[in-house]
């Protein structure tokens, strides 16, 4: 079946310092992807849906400089959260669709964000 | 933004159990989806129902759609502990581009 990877699962990085996050489609092209953040016990927040060669939409109350979002590829979307801080910790989760809209939708297995 | 609003929050059975779980939506939408998540992991999967379908099963999950007042449930059967997890309903919000917003999701312990 379809499969998203994302890298890495896991990352400690320093305040300040700027930490980037993959996600692949594996077999299968994906146009849109988008990028999730869960706090713990909490459900999944959309923060932007990752558009193939164009500028990512972000939902309202996400900083675009904070949160930036590249999808070089049609199998490739990043997220790179820029001069991380504390409160930036938690789990990031991309997910991307196979073939046309209202299809299955698939997820990442997501990546843990800790600011130290 | 959340779109669907699961009830109960939090859920507690015995093994052999049914169990079902509830989700309310605001928007139109093409379809709903439901997920499972092991805690600390990503999202699994379990079923999509569109909106022009009311029921749909898959092995021990039973899915219902009601549009009329936007809502959705999802049974268990024959519950094990294995399927102790955080379940989430999932819409599209009936958007082109399958933009999936969540509820805040049910917490599931199955107890052996």
């Amino acid at each position: 079946g379809a499969v998203v990877s994302q890298h890495p699962s896991r990352v400690i990085c320093k305040s300040g310092t700027s930490v980037k996050i993959e996600c692949r489609s594996l077999d299968f092209q994906a146009t849109t992807m988008f990028w999730y953040r869960q706090f713990p016990k909490k459900s999944l927040m959309l923060m932007a849906t990752s558009n193939e060669g164009s500028k990512a939409t972000y939902e309202q109350g996400v900083e675009k400089d904070k949160f930036l979002i590249n999808h070089a590829s049609l199998t490739l979307s990043t997220l790179t959260v820029t001069s991380a801080h504390p409160e930036d910790s938690s789990f990031y989760i991309c997910s991307a669709v196979q073939g046309v809209a209202g299809n299955t939708i698939y997820f990442g297995e997501g990546s843990w964000l800790t600011v130290v | 933004s959340q779109q669907g609003e699961e009830d109960p929050q939090a859920l507690s059975i015995q093994e052999g159990e049914n169990a079902t779980m509830n989700c309310s939506y605001k928007t139109s939408i093409n379809n709903l989806q439901w997920y499972r998540q092991n805690s600390g992991r990503g999202l699994v999967h379990l079923i999509l129902i569109r909106s022009n379908e009311r029921e749909k099963h898959s092995g021990r999950l039973r899915v219902t759609l009601d549009t009329s007042k936007k809502s959705s449930s999802l049974l268990i059967t024959a519950s094990r502990a294995a399927d102790t997890a955080s379940y989430f309903c999932a819409t599209d919000g009936g958007t082109s581009y399958d933009k999936v917003i969540f509820g805040p999701g049910t917490s599931l312990s199955v107890i052996p």
